[in-house]
């Protein structure tokens, strides 16, 4: 079975300024992908993030970016930039390849606020 | 094109009571899973359906059901509710046929059972 762990329960920072989120996981599997998602106040879960394992250059999308560190097992996410919007709980995710079909195991989440 | 919905946003049950939960997906999307969000356990997948099958199954007790139409709206069902039962119930579309099957979620519908 897969496992996934973020350490960091809570973090703040102050707008404008980069914080990094860590994850990470335990799998015996070599064909998955990784996911960070982005929960607001409001509860809609949002996709940040997407990482492939056979991939080894790490995932950008905008402000956000990826550490992945395959051996290490070690998934973080940096958020640049940081602004007010992006407070929110922080869930990184795990999806076997293959016939997962659709599972994914989370993290417990990070609590992210940004301060004005 | 329209999110991912669910209905009813809200809901308050008794234990004993059974409950219908109602997911539509983004169209074009033929696979719905289901995930239960508690403050101790977190999100947990509860199942997956992709053209009318559930292909996948988290460790729920039987109590927990669900089933997908024609059109890729699910329900999930729950009988003999529990107080433990109360929680947030997300759902989520994907395409279902192209890994990594990336998934997007509707806003929840909160459960209470009392």
């Amino acid at each position: 079975a897969q496992t996934v762990t973020q350490s960091q329960p809570e973090m703040s920072v102050q707008e404008a300024e980069t914080v990094t989120l860590s994850c990470t996981y335990d799998t015996s599997e070599s064909n998955y992908y990784l996911f960070w998602y982005k929960q607001p106040p409001s509860r809609q879960m949002i996709l940040v993030i997407r990482q492939e394992a056979y991939k080894q250059q790490n995932a950008t999308e905008n402000r956000f970016s990826v550490n992945f560190q395959k051996a290490a097992k070690s998934f973080s996410l940096k958020i640049s930039d940081s602004q007010l919007g992006d407070t929110a709980m922080y869930f990184c995710a795990f999806m076997k390849g293959g016939t997962s079909y659709g599972k994914l195991t989370f993290g417990q989440g990070t609590i992210l606020t940004v301060h004005p | 094109k329209a999110g991912v919905t669910q209905t009813p946003r809200y809901l308050i049950k008794t234990r004993g009571q059974q409950v219908t939960l109602s997911c539509s997906p983004i169209s074009g999307h033929r696979s719905v899973s289901w995930y239960q969000q508690t403050p101790g356990q977190g999100l947990q997948f509860l199942f997956e359906y992709f053209s009318e099958t559930q292909r996948n199954k988290g460790n729920f007790p039987g109590r927990f059901s669900g089933r997908q139409f024609s059109n890729s709206r699910s329900e999930m069902n729950v009988s003999t509710l529990e107080l433990g039962d109360s929680a947030l119930y997300l759902c989520a579309s994907s395409l279902g046929f192209q890994q990594p099957y990336e998934q997007y979620f509707g806003p929840g519908t909160r459960l209470t059972v009392t």
